[in-house]
């Protein structure tokens, strides 16, 4: 079955390194991304990282998945303040096409 | 270029009435899909459309329907409305349907039934 989960709510320090976690259930999933949500705001797409890689690296955005555990993190370095937002991380299978299955979302706080 | 547009951003429905939510995808995708985001949770996939056809549907009930018309514009219709259908609504477009055709959100509908 399909089930994402992720912790509720990370405090970080202007400056600081935020890693967010999730984990997946679904062994066949295709595609692990991360969308970022600010108030009020749509959905936009960070990054995403294919199943048989283990780590993607973009700008100031590290993405890691370990497909033993089932478990994806993002890190952010240098977080700034714009960076405060809601993360969810998705999934998508081959058999699904490009349906995704979020999780809760991981709300981050920076503080200056 | 125009990014994916949604109307109208917000509106407030009273329980029992229908309402039809509208999205424009970005030029040149001919994949829309529907998701459902109740507040402090992460968005539920509700329909997807391609070429017109409808090619998945999450678990909604009956009472939730769409269609796609021939520019590739997208309506969610919602009858019968409940206080559990106060959400934000988010379409997504993309230029297909495959594993990785990467979806562009609107900025959503917030639906408010009073």
């Amino acid at each position: 079955g399909e089930d994402v989960e992720q912790s509720l709510f990370l405090s970080v320090r202007e400056g600081d390194s935020s890693v967010i976690n999730c984990t997946y259930t679904d062994s066949s999933s295709t595609y692990l991304y991360w969308y970022k949500q600010e108030p009020g705001a749509g959905l936009q797409l960070l990054t995403y990282i294919f199943s048989n890689m283990d780590m993607k690296q973009d700008q100031r955005l590290t993405v890691l998945l370990n497909k033993k555990d089932k478990h994806l993190s993002l890190r952010i370095a240098d977080t700034q303040t714009g960076d405060s937002a809601i993360y969810f991380c998705a999934e998508s299978m081959r058999a699904a096409g490009n349906k995704l299955t979020f999780g809760g979302g991981t709300r981050v706080l920076v503080k200056p | 270029d125009a990014g994916v547009t949604q109307s109208p951003t917000h509106l407030i429905k009273t329980r029992g009435q229908q309402v039809t939510l509208r999205c424009s995808p970005i030029s040149g995708h001919k994949s829309v899909s529907w998701y459902q985001q109740v507040l402090g949770q992460g968005p539920q996939f509700i329909f997807q459309y391609y070429e017109k056809e409808e090619r998945g549907r999450g678990n909604f009930p009956d009472r939730f329907s769409a269609r796609q018309f021939p520019n590739y514009s997208s309506e969610l219709n919602v009858n019968a409305l409940l206080l559990g259908d106060s959400a934000l609504y988010l379409c997504a477009s993309s230029l297909g349907t495959g594993a990785f055709a990467e979806a562009f959100f609107g900025q959503g509908t917030r639906l408010t039934v009073v």
